[in-house]
């Protein structure tokens, strides 16, 4: 079975732009979070999407939202970026129905912000 | 909110010997599960091991164990026979039972395994 896939792995905007991340869960999977990873900081969770929904969401300001459509694949979007948005991005995708949720990673995408 | 704290940054451990990383974390729930995961230099994370709140016995994995301490809500992973493969950055995690998947994750304490 195919793992959490994410693209791009790297990219880098300049201040004020807008990104667009992606995320293919495994095969099966309805549940995708997306977190961001800073040295320091460990990882802080976003949000969480279940059958298109959002679900949970994280204490991160507005310019950061996301979607998932109907294949379980989510996006996730940045708008007018801070440098302070560089970070590895993380994704990870779980059956989501029940208690037993193991969460499987993506690889990231490194967003570097100049 | 939940936290979870990983008061060590950095350990470092010979081969073949064992070595514990703590973390701790706070919560006003009963039910909830804990989580370690690695992250080696390649990025991906992966699970290491669970342990579900409800249930008294510690989770071991092979060479992986945790102590887990409800009361005083500790939750240590123990690597034993140490491998140059355990060499990574470990991030302790929790989740709550309820609906929703939101989990809070330590701020990690990188492993260095030394030959």
């Amino acid at each position: 079975k195919a793992g959490v896939t994410q693209t791009p792995r790297y990219l880098i905007k300049t201040r004020g732009q807008q990104v667009t991340l992606s995320c293919s869960p495994i095969s099966g999977h309805r549940s995708v979070s997306w977190y961001q990873q800073t040295p320091g900081q460990g990882l802080q969770f976003l949000f969480e999407y279940f059958s298109e929904t959002q679900r949970n969401k994280g204490n991160f300001p507005g310019r950061f939202s996301g979607r998932q459509f109907s294949n379980s694949r989510s996006e996730m979007n940045v708008s007018t970026l801070e440098l302070g948005d560089s970070a590895l991005y993380l994704c990870a995708s779980s059956l989501g129905g029940g208690l037993n949720n193991e969460q499987f990673f993506g690889p990231g995408t490194r967003l570097t912000v100049l | 909110a939940q936290t979870v704290t990983q008061s060590q940054p950095e350990m470092s451990v010979q081969e073949a010997e064992t070595v514990t990383l703590s973390c701790t974390y706070d919560t006003s729930e009963s039910d909830y599960y804990l989580f370690w995961y690695k992250q080696p230099p390649s990025r991906q994370m992966i699970l290491v091991i669970r342990q579900e709140a409800y249930k008294q016995q510690n989770a071991t994995e092979n060479r992986f164990s945790v102590n887990f301490q409800k009361a005083a809500k500790s939750f240590s992973l123990k690597i034993s026979d140490s491998q140059l493969g355990d060499a990574a950055m470990y991030f302790c995690a929790y989740r709550s039972a309820g609906i929703g998947n939101q989990f809070y994750f330590g701020t990690g304490t990188s492993l260095t395994v030394i030959p």
